[in-house]
């Protein structure tokens, strides 16, 4: 089954201990991305990657790291979490970037940071 | 500003009227648009994409884009219960590969 995975479902850790959510996806997609999703203020985009070792800052990259060394898996790497990164986290792929690309979302990973 | 501006909502129609979805975004560069439909607790998965002036069609849905206006909308018609969801809309600069949400109108389709 074509799928995007994301693990852990829900985290709770506490402020400064480091963490990594992992994204895989199974469609040999180029694009990779990560959001969050808080109330009000929609998705954001946090980094994309357009290809293997090929990543870019979105719209909120402060305080996350990502990396691409395989195609299938785009890591999210919070060095030291705050609780200001408490927030519901999606993962994305899709092709390419082109609009007629779709993106698919993974199930989507709640972190609250005490 | 922010990139792309929805009303939040809640929009309530009666099941089988048109429910009509706005959005409107400040960047001219933005090229290509995007309605996703987010049910409560799960992802947002793809409904329409539009990147032409004009309407584009897809069974009980029609996304409208006015760039000269800057505004994209989506109408459902014959609008029912399992309808109901959060619709967010999005845009894209092509090569800047950056996405844009707006934070979504919840619409509720009442029986």
């Amino acid at each position: 089954e074509a799928q995007v995975t994301q693990n852990p479902r829900y985290l709770i850790t506490v402020t400064g201990k480091k963490l990594t959510v992992t994204c895989s996806q199974n469609m040999n997609h180029e694009y990779m991305s990560w959001y969050r999703q808080d109330p009000g203020l929609g998705l954001r985009q946090i980094y994309y990657s357009m290809n293997v070792e090929v990543t870019d800052k979105g719209d909120v990259p402060e305080g996350y790291k990502v990396s691409r060394k395989e195609k299938r898996n785009f890591p999210l790497i919070l060095e030291s979490p705050s609780p200001n990164q408490t927030s519901l986290y999606f993962c994305a792929s899709s092709l390419s970037a082109s609009p007629s690309d779709t993106q698919y979302f993974g199930p989507g990973t709640r972190l609250t940071v005490l | 500003q922010k990139e792309v501006e929805q009303n939040s909502g809640p929009l309530s129609v009666p099941e089988g009227a048109i429910a009509s979805l706005n959005c409107t975004y400040s960047d001219r560069g933005s090229q290509s648009f995007f309605w996703y439909r987010q049910y409560s607790g799960k992802s947002p998965e793809l409904i329409m994409s539009i990147y032409s002036n004009g309407d584009k069609e897809d069974g009980r849905f029609t996304a409208q884009l006015n760039k000269a206006s800057q505004y994209v909308s989506l109408l459902i018609r014959d609008s029912q219960p399992s309808d109901s969801a959060t619709y967010l809309c999005a845009g894209v600069r092509y090569n800047f590969n950056k996405f844009y949400f707006g934070s979504g109108t919840k619409l509720n389709v009442k029986p």
